[in-house]
């Protein structure tokens, strides 16, 4: 079945420093590729998506691109913040659900 | 819109009683969808709603748990008898016509069975 696989985390890194966590996937067909962000004490709410290959999403200096050759949908960002630590969630929807990766906890030191 | 409200927000209760989760999805929305977390588990998908009818409920662990959406805006998730291992923050999540995979989440019930 479809499945999605992220790297493990936790990733600590300095105030400004690149970001890149890496999101790989399974599936039949060309699904839509998401990635959520979890900040603590709240809900999953939707960073970016792509929805065909080439795509780029980005959002908050936050971005990823739908690469079909590699099945891969990297997080990345230029220069991160304290107040980017969070859980990162890679997904994919298939068959009206969404397929999860186990999550990334990012935690960022001033 | 006031997003997806889940209440209550904490629940702490004794091995074997009744536990009922409320949320109300955001209005227009036509998924509902049910989760648990933990950090043995991770994010689990345990049941969800098309127009209010059960879809796939293949994630709830066992008789125990339940769910239900009388209408369009109130789902609810019952645990009953309740066990220590029920502890989880449980999630529900909608999301709306056309973009079903757009999913919007709530605030969350940390529930702790002692």
């Amino acid at each position: 079945g479809d499945s999605v696989t992220q790297m493990e985390g936790p990733v600590t890194l300095s105030e400004e420093a690149f970001l890149t966590i890496n999101c790989t996937y399974t599936a039949t067909g060309y699904p839509s590729l998401f990635w959520y962000v979890q900040y603590p004490g709240e809900g999953l709410q939707l960073l970016l998506k792509a929805t065909k290959a080439d795509d780029k999403g980005s959002n908050k200096g936050f971005e990823a691109t739908y690469r079909k050759e590699t099945t891969s949908f990297h997080l990345e960002k230029g220069s991160v913040q304290v107040s980017d630590s969070a859980v990162y969630f890679c997904a994919l929807n298939s068959n009206y659900q969404l397929i999860w990766g186990a999550g990334t906890k990012l935690i960022i030191k001033p | 819109d006031a997003g997806v409200i889940q209440s209550p927000r904490h629940e702490v209760t004794e091995m074997g009683q009744e536990v009922t989760l409320r949320c109300k999805p955001i209005s227009g929305h036509d998924y509902l969808f049910w989760y648990r977390q933990t950090m043995m588990r991770g994010l689990e998908l345990l049941i969800y709603f098309n127009n209010n009818v059960p879809i796939d409920d293949s994630g709830m662990p066992e008789d125990r748990f339940s769910a239900k959406m009388p209408n369009a805006s109130f789902s609810t998730l019952k645990i009953q008898p309740s066990e220590p291992r029920d502890s989880a923050v449980y999630f529900c999540a909608s999301s709306g016509i056309g973009q079903h995979y757009e999913q919007y989440f709530g605030p969350g019930t940390r529930l702790t069975v002692t």
